[in-house]
């Protein structure tokens, strides 16, 4: 199984852009990543999904390079409002019954003004 | 409605106590999952029903005992709780638990349960 590690914690200002990677290096064919951002005493909202190089919505953009070995959350313009931990998630979306995915530890993003 | 619910969003109880824990969603998802948060931990799975049949069980202790009464409801009943159980309880529902894309999971926003 991949597994996931992240920086514990991170800190910026307003208006600045985030950029958060996850190593993942033992990543398997059919992973892919996901980011979820969780709030104090909240429960994880999905961000982001991706598969190999560049995905972007309206919230965040997602890097991922050839080899697949990690992949870069990237927050523009954060707000204090994205204070928040940050957890990067491989898995396999066609494991059925027996899916699992694998949670890194998390990034604890501190917004400062 | 692309919330899920849960209650009570507080919960305190004695070892000796029985309770349960309510999830609902409206989504007409068809799995659904019971996660359970330390502190400064990422969430850790405890159950998945797909199409409300028991799929996954995390080698959860019995005194954790899932049930899922229709597509929409889900339940976590508890007896002779332990303090290191204190924690917060994550429901989460998704469309599928495969398919061609990872399922996009949706949470409530958990119950803190204490145990004295």
């Amino acid at each position: 199984l991949a597994k996931t590690t992240q920086p514990i914690s991170m800190d910026s200002y307003e208006g600045q852009e985030v950029n958060i990677t996850c190593s993942h290096n033992n990543i398997a064919t059919n992973d892919y990543i996901t980011w979820y951002q969780q709030f104090p005493s909240q429960g994880p909202r999905f961000i982001i999904q991706g598969y190999k190089t560049k995905v972007t919505n309206e919230v965040a953009s997602l890097f991922i390079p050839a080899d697949r070995k990690s992949s870069t959350l990237s927050l523009p313009r954060v707000s204090l409002s994205d204070t928040a931990v940050y957890y990067c998630l491989v898995g396999d979306p066609n494991a059925g019954n027996n899916r699992k995915l694998i949670w890194g530890l998390g990034t604890s993003l501190a917004v400062n003004p | 409605d692309t919330e899920v619910t849960q209650t009570p969003k507080h919960l305190v109880m004695g070892m000796t106590n029985k309770k349960s824990l309510k999830c609902e969603q409206h989504m007409g998802h068809r799995a659904m999952y019971w996660y359970k948060q330390k502190a400064k931990k990422p969430p850790e799975l405890m159950f998945v029903y797909s199409y409300e049949k028991l799929s996954i069980n995390e080698s959860v202790p019995s005194r954790f005992s899932p049930e899922c009464p229709n597509s929409s409801l889900l339940n976590l009943h508890l007896h002779a709780l332990q303090p290191e159980d204190s924690a917060l309880y994550l429901c989460a529902s998704s469309q599928y638990t495969s398919g061609t894309r990872y399922n996009e999971q949706f949470f409530g926003p958990g119950t803190r349960l204490t145990v004295l």
